[in-house]
């Protein structure tokens, strides 16, 4: 079973706007990774946080975990038609060693 | 840059035949991971490897489902038979921590 959900769905902004996904979880995790799809094809480790980090940046990309609520936000900032992907978020969950549960995934659209 | 390496990218298969897809990890990366992903959702871990040995394997259906990875380097996943519900695509993955892991390209799995 998967623990992340995200939301939304499915997201269609246009060129230069910012992207906000989220994504909650359900038990005690160690660290959240979110996870880049291009269609058909496999996933693109983006970035990383720890139970212990509350933000993080790493160039267009702004992460945000809050433990209390178990959610994570990611920020894609000034976005590009390759940005076009599905994103998804992936709990390493407490005692569960370095298995990855993956979320449903939203849809990022970017629009010209 | 090192890639992880799956072949086939494509098969197409009847059911109730076997099917195998064949992962090479990254160079010096000791964990290896096959994850299911259904079109739409995310990835769900079938099997875990620590060098040659299975740490985790709770959610490979062992009735069909088979992997081995004999000398702790590259890996196969076997499906015999093949049945419609295993229609996916196969992602492998390998990590050298217990954080970022690189996937493969993935096998796009049609069953008939």
């Amino acid at each position: 079973s998967q623990q992340g959900e995200e939301d939304p769905q499915a997201l269609s902004i246009q060129e230069g706007e910012n992207a906000t996904m989220n994504c909650s979880y359900k038990t005690s995790i160690n660290n959240l990774q979110w996870y880049r799809q291009n269609s058909g094809r496999g996933l693109v480790h983006l970035i990383l946080i720890r139970s212990n980090e509350r933000e993080k940046h790493s160039g267009r990309l702004r992460v945000t975990l809050d433990t209390s609520k178990k959610s994570s936000s990611l920020l894609i900032t000034a976005s590009r038609a390759a940005d076009t992907a599905s994103y998804f978020c992936a709990t390493a969950f407490t005692g569960g060693g370095n298995k990855l549960t993956f979320g449903t995934g939203t849809q990022l659209k970017v629009e010209l | 840059e090192a890639e992880v390496a799956q072949s086939p990218r494509y098969k197409i298969t009847e059911k109730s035949q076997a099917v195998a897809f064949w992962c090479d990890p990254i160079s010096g990366h000791a964990t290896l991971y096959w994850y299911r992903q259904i079109l739409g959702q995310g990835p769900e871990l079938l099997v875990q490897f620590q060098d040659e040995s299975v740490v985790d394997d709770s959610q490979l259906p062992k009735d069909r489902f088979s992997a081995e990875r004999l000398k702790g380097v590259d890996s196969t996943l076997k499906i015999q038979p093949a049945e419609l519900g295993d229609s996916a695509m196969y992602l492998c993955a390998s990590s050298w921590t217990v954080d970022t892991q690189y996937f493969g390209p993935g096998t796009r799995l049609t069953v008939l």
